[in-house]
C-alpha cells in the first residue's frame, strides 16, 4: 500500500522560502508511470494544483506560481520536495502531496496534508 | 475563486440520493473526459472516488457514480449514509496542461 507523508516547518516568515518534503512508502519514487505532485488549499478556499515532477525529473508548474516554485526528487530518500520562494500571507495553506497516476489521470493516494502559516 | 464551480453545501437524509455538480468551461470539463472526484474527511487524506468522469476505482462503493454533460460534471450518491458526510472536490485536466479543482461541496447527512 502506497502512503505519502508531508513534513516541514509549520511557520514561515514573509519573504522567506517555504520548504516541504513528501516521504513515499510502498513504492519507488523513481519508477512507474507516475507524476509526484503538490497541491494546496488556503483556508476557506478550494484546492490549487502547484506542480509535478515525473520519474524522469521533468517538471510542470502552475503558471500562477511558476516563478517561485521548484519541485525536486531525492531518490536516495524516496521522497520529493517543494520549495516556494518569497512567500506572503497568501501562501498560508494546507499543503498536500499526491501521486498522479498517468494511466487513470488521477491523484491517488494523497498525504494527510500539512498546514503552513506565513507570518512574522 | 476556484477554477471549477461547486455548490458550497448540499444536504440529504439517509437513504436519499443526492447529486453534486461541478461546472467548468470548454477548456477543461467540457473538452476532456478527465474529471475526477475526491472525498475528504477533515484531517484525513483525500480519497479518490471517481475518475475519467464515471469510472469507479476498486473498493469504492457502487453507490457513487459520475457523469458529465457539456461543461458540467456530476457526482451522484445513492442510498446516502452517515459515513458519506464529507467534503467533495472535483478536478479536471485543462488545455493549459495543468489540473484545476473546484472549491468543494460540504455534504451534510441530516
Amino acid at each position: 500500500q502506497v502512503q505519502l507523508q508531508e513534513s516541514g516547518p509549520g511557520l514561515v516568515k514573509p519573504s522567506q522560502t517555504l520548504s516541504l518534503a513528501c516521504a513515499v512508502s510502498g513504492a519507488s519514487i523513481s519508477s512507474g508511470n507516475y507524476y509526484w505532485t503538490w497541491i494546496r488549499q488556503p483556508a476557506g478556499k478550494g484546492l490549487e494544483w502547484i506542480g509535478r515532477i515525473s520519474t524522469s525529473g521533468s517538471t510542470n508548474y502552475n503558471p500562477s506560481l511558476k516563478s517561485r516554485v521548484t519541485i525536486s526528487v531525492d531518490t536516495s530518500r524516496n521522497q520529493f520536495a517543494l520549495q516556494l520562494t518569497s512567500v506572503t500571507a497568501a501562501d498560508t495553506a494546507v499543503y498536500y502531496c499526491a501521486r498522479y497516476m498517468i494511466a487513470s489521470r488521477t491523484f491517488d493516494p494523497w498525504g494527510q496534508g500539512t498546514l503552513v502559516t506565513v507570518s512574522s | 475563486q476556484s477554477a471549477l464551480t461547486q455548490p458550497a453545501s448540499v444536504s440529504g437524509s439517509p437513504g436519499q440520493s443526492i447529486t453534486l455538480s461541478c461546472t467548468g468551461t470548454s477548456s477543461d470539463v467540457g473538452n476532456y473526459n478527465y474529471v475526477s472526484w475526491y472525498q475528504h474527511h477533515p484531517g484525513k487524506a483525500p480519497k479518490l472516488m471517481i475518475h475519467d468522469v464515471s469510472n469507479r476505482p476498486s473498493g469504492v462503493s457502487d453507490r457513487f457514480s459520475g457523469s458529465k454533460s457539456g461543461n458540467t460534471a456530476s457526482l451522484t450518491i445513492s442510498g446516502l449514509q452517515a459515513e458519506d458526510e464529507a467534503d467533495y472536490y472535483c478536478s479536471s485536466y485543462t488545455s493549459s496542461s495543468i489540473w484545476v479543482f473546484g472549491g468543494g461541496t460540504k455534504l451534510t447527512v441530516l
